[in-house]
């Protein structure tokens, strides 16, 4: 069966970078692109940026460009999200989804990032 | 700036009929937006129930559908159960990248 499964919880400082893992199973990984995809706390979804897991492609939500990156190691079947300059505001469930054909389907549990001094 | 737009909220009664819509505010929705639909629940991940405009997901109940309406991509639910309170998205696709509205929490009472 398909799954997703994210790293762990992180708590980070204001001006740190944060690196989410999502490790997939139960699919040919590099036939898929993976979404990521954030919730600030009582908020609603944020899309953040795609990537194609085959040839690395990466489209970024306008607002975090510069400071996003997506990449996929096909050989383990895990896909990374990186934020750097981490602000209040990013505090957030971080999710990562399969998302191929204009069809976004399974999902990671989420990982919890909390950004504090 | 694309936003998308859903009803804040709306209150349903067990077993009738409730219909979301999910509107853009750059002109009528299409199916060239890839409409997707999306149900969560208090500490849950969200779960996929839509996509493209009609398509379910293999586990989706038959009492979800989807649909274009007006100019807008809805999402109706027939024969509400009690299950189905939750907080519903919609998401579409402007040229490869995504955008969520800012979701409908439904109530069933």
């Amino acid at each position: 069966q398909v799954q997703l499964v994210q790293s762990g919880a992180e708590v980070k400082k204001p001006g740190a970078s944060v690196k989410v893992s999502c490790k997939a199973s139960g699919y040919t990984f590099s036939k898929y692109g993976v979404s990521w995809v954030r919730q600030a706390p009582g908020q609603g979804l944020e899309w953040m940026g795609w990537i194609n897991a085959y040839n690395g492609h990466a489209v970024y939500a306008q607002n975090l460009q510069g400071r996003v990156t997506m990449t996929t190691d096909t050989s383990t079947s895990a896909a990374y999200m990186e934020l750097r300059g981490l602000r209040s505001d990013d505090a957030a469930i971080y999710y990562c989804a399969r998302d191929i054909d204009h069809d976004v389907d399974y999902w990671g549990q989420g990982t919890l990032v909390t950004v504090s001094s | 700036q694309t936003v998308v737009t859903q009803e804040p909220s709306l209150t349903v009664s067990p077993g009738g009929t409730v219909t979301l819509t999910c509107a853009c505010n750059t002109g009528a929705v299409t199916s060239n937006y890839y409409p997707n639909w999306f149900q969560q629940k208090p500490g849950q991940a969200p779960r996929a129930l839509i996509y493209s405009t009609t398509n379910k997901q293999s586990w989706t109940p038959a009492r979800f559908s989807g649909s274009l309406l007006g100019g807008k991509a809805a999402l109706t639910l027939s024969g509400v159960q009690p299950e189905d309170e939750a907080e519903y998205y919609c998401l579409l696709n402007y040229g490869g990248a995504w955008v969520f509205g800012g979701g409908t929490k439904l109530t069933v009472l």
